[in-house]
C-alpha cells in the first residue's frame, strides 16, 4: 500500500457526461500528479499541483480540469465524455521540492460506453 | 520534452534466468530514473530507482545502470522468478518534483 488513495476504484458512465475523480495523496506530500493510463498510450502525464498551484501540464485535454484543495486531496474532472476517453486513471504524490520519487495511488478505471 | 524508448516490449525468459530491459531518453537534462513494476489491474509501484550521479545501483536481485553519455540506463533482474512476471515501466524526470516521462513498457512474463 502506497498510502495514496483514490475513488472511486470503477466508473461506467455513458458519452457526453461528466465524472469527478478524487485523489488524497500521502500523508504530508504536496505534490499531485495525474497520469492517464490507455491500452495504446501508455502512461501519459496530465497535470500536477503542488501545494494547491497548478505547476505542471501535460497531455491534457480541454474538457479535463482538476484542483488541489487545502487539505491536499485533489479532484479531476473529466466532462463530455467521449468513448476514448476510458482509461485508468491514477494519481501520484510526492512529498516536495527536492523529493524525486512518485509514490502511485490504486487508479481509477472509467469506463465510457 | 522528453522522449523514453523502452525495449523489448515483451520479454519471455525461463525461471532462474535473467532479464534486462533497456530504455533511452532524449533530454540530456533528465536526472532521475525510476522503475515501476505494474501487475495485471494494479498501481505501477516503484521497484528502484538512479540518479544521474550514479552509474550503478543493486537492491538484492534488481540493478539498474544508467550511461548517460549514451542516454541510456538498464534494469537487470537476476534469478527470476514467477512472482516478478508483470509489466515494467522506466521513466526519466529532469527534477526533483518534476512529471515522469514513461516508455512504452515491457510485459516480462517468466515461465516456471
Amino acid at each position: 500500500d502506497s498510502g495514496v488513495t483514490q475513488t472511486p476504484k470503477h466508473l461506467i458512465t455513458a458519452t457526453g457526461q461528466r465524472v469527478t475523480l478524487r485523489c488524497s495523496p500521502r500523508s504530508g506530500d504536496l505534490s499531485v500528479y495525474w497520469y492517464q493510463q490507455s491500452l495504446d498510450q501508455g502512461l501519459q502525464f496530465l497535470i500536477q499541483y503542488y501545494n494547491g498551484e497548478e505547476r505542471a501540464k501535460g497531455n491534457i485535454l480541454e474538457r479535463f480540469s482538476a484542483q488541489q484543495f487545502p487539505d491536499l486531496h485533489s479532484e479531476l474532472n473529466l466532462s463530455s465524455l467521449e468513448l476514448g476517453d476510458s482509461a485508468l486513471y491514477f494519481c501520484a504524490s510526492s512529498a516536495s521540492a527536492g523529493q524525486y520519487e512518485q509514490y502511485f495511488g490504486p487508479g481509477t478505471r472509467l469506463t465510457v460506453t | 520534452g522528453e522522449n523514453v524508448e523502452q525495449h523489448p516490449s515483451t520479454l519471455s525468459v525461463q525461471e532462474g534466468d535473467s532479464a534486462v530491459i533497456k530504455c533511452t531518453y532524449s533530454d540530456s537534462a533528465s536526472n532521475y530514473f525510476p522503475w515501476y513494476k505494474q501487475e495485471l489491474g494494479k498501481r505501477p509501484q516503484l521497484i528502484i530507482d538512479i540518479r544521474s550521479n550514479v552509474g550503478e545501483k543493486k537492491d538484492q536481485r534488481i540493478a539498474v545502470t544508467l550511461n548517460k553519455t549514451a542516454k541510456h540506463f538498464s534494469l537487470h533482474i537476476t534469478e527470476t522468478q514467477p512472482e516478478d512476471s508483470a509489466v515494467y515501466f522506466c521513466a526519466a524526470s529532469n527534477n526533483a518534483g518534476n512529471m515522469l516521462t514513461f516508455g512504452g513498457g515491457t510485459r516480462l512474463m517468466v515461465k516456471p
